[in-house]
């Protein structure tokens, strides 16, 4: 039953490393975004596809590469982990056709260490 | 960009009592106001939204208000119980072929039983 669902939930790993998460959603929407919220818990836009394609990508470090193999998954892979990559990303979905309530997935917790 | 800002950071209440938090934003073209609720350990939620040709909007214990003229909107909580502590974030949509949300920074909400 659950509408955006993320893997891992904790994830653990050292400086340097490359690691990957995971997002689907079975709600049927065209949309899905990645979200990243640092500690003191402000939420700032990543990435976001509509239909496989990329519309918004934002200033962020070309380390970070997000892929959508078909329009109910957006996964997210990070190379050469940095301290400062340690927060939480959401993942989210929404319908196409204008803005409209966004669904978050339960976040994946990264620490490096 | 939009550039949202949110007040108080912090708000802290007699339960049954009221609480309000307010937005700014900066685009004068947004139209689409959104408010979150993320409980801890959860992802964000909608709770309510609201329109720029709507001014004001209610959904049983809270309601949105909206001023286009001033570029603020409010989020009203009334009777006020514990399982409205959580952190609220407000946020607004320019029309765009993208759909991006910028938020505010988050209220920390808590109530005293």
């Amino acid at each position: 039953d659950t509408a955006v669902s993320q893997t891992p939930k904790y994830l653990v790993t050292q400086m340097g490393n490359d690691k990957s998460i995971k997002c689907e959603q079975n709600l049927g929407h065209d949309t899905m975004y990645w979200y990243k919220q640092d500690s003191k818990k402000f939420l700032k836009i990543m990435f976001s596809y509509n239909n496989k394609e990329l519309i918004i990508n934002e200033t962020v470090p070309n380390r970070f590469s997000p892929k959508s193999p078909d329009k109910a998954h957006l996964n997210l892979h990070i190379n050469s982990l940095e301290l400062g990559d340690s927060a939480v990303y959401f993942c989210a979905s929404s319908q196409v056709g204008g803005p409209s309530e966004q669904y978050f997935g339960p976040g994946t917790r990264l620490t490096v260490t | 960009g939009e550039n949202v800002e949110q007040h108080p950071s912090t708000l802290s209440v007699q339960e049954g009592d009221s609480a309000v938090i307010k937005c700014t934003y900066s685009d004068s073209a947004s139209n689409y106001f959104p408010w979150y609720k993320q409980e801890l350990g959860k992802g964000p939620q909608l709770i309510i939204d609201i329109r720029s040709n709507v001014g004001e909007k209610k959904d049983q214990r809270i309601a949105v208000t909206l001023n286009k003229t001033a570029k603020h909107f409010s989020l009203h909580i009334t009777e006020t119980q514990p399982e409205d502590s959580a952190v609220y974030f407000c946020a607004a949509s320019p029309p765009s072929n993208d759909y991006k949300l910028s938020f505010g920074a988050g209220t920390t909400v808590t109530v005293r039983a």
